[in-house]
């Protein structure tokens, strides 16, 4: 989706690193989302902010932190207390309003050196 | 909580074949429900949706039908081709999960291969 944008493509992590992944949006979007994807797993929800300054943890927040200083960005910082952070990660927005679809960045792959 | 079903891949499919892919969901309430397809990777682009029972949702000829009674929402296109090839993800949006609209529960994802 042309309106996110998430970088970098690839990440490579070292042992006992944090990394940061970035999600921006120009869809002005109040809702972001970050999703994990393992092969035969579908999309697994890490962390949501449904408005500036305030964020919920997912399903598998362990081992990840999330900020939303402004409506535009999302990043999600892996720390190194996740223990298995390989994985495909998706940034998506949305509108407010359960009808509404979200919209998906092209991804971050990461993978451990 | 809700829970979203499809069924397991892959599917193998011949060049103008039909297909269907099931999914079937457990929610309170009214949840829309949706289908997105996600291209080698790529992130998921939304396919189609329907937010209420008996609506159908198309796009690019594929179409779902929203049916309350059988709490289902299969996938179908009269004739797929190569560039079908993707991974399909059913969705609902629950009223109640994590005590917010709009955040989505997926299935686990159906892959499609479509042979010339």
């Amino acid at each position: 989706d042309g309106g996110i944008t998430q970088s970098p493509k690839y990440l490579f992590r070292k042992e006992g690193q944090n990394v940061t992944l970035s999600c921006e949006q120009n869809l002005n979007h109040d809702a972001m989302y970050w999703y994990r994807q393992d092969p035969g797993q579908g999309l697994r929800l890490i962390y949501y902010s449904q408005i500036v300054n305030d964020f919920q943890k997912g399903d598998i927040a362990e081992g990840y932190s999330v900020s939303r200083e402004k409506k535009e960005s999302f990043p999600l910082t892996v720390t190194s207390a996740q223990k298995n952070p390989t994985a495909f990660y998706l940034c998506a927005t949305g509108d407010r309003g359960s009808n509404q679809p979200q919209h998906f960045g092209d991804g971050t792959r990461l993978s451990i050196l | 909580g809700d829970s979203v079903t499809q069924m397991e891949g892959p599917v193998t499919l011949s060049e103008e074949a039909f297909l269907t892919i099931n999914c079937t969901y457990t929610a309170t309430g009214y949840p829309s429900l949706f289908w997105y397809v996600q291209y080698p990777g790529e992130g998921l682009q939304l396919l189609l949706k329907a937010t209420k029972a008996d609506d159908k949702g198309s796009n690019k000829g594929f179409e779902a039908t929203y049916r309350k009674e059988t709490t289902s929402f299969h996938l179908e296109k009269g004739s797929v081709q190569v560039s079908d090839s993707a991974v399909y993800f059913c969705a609902l949006s629950g009223m109640n999960y994590g005590g917010s609209q709009g955040n989505l529960i997926f299935g686990k994802g159906t892959k499609l291969s479509v042979k010339p």
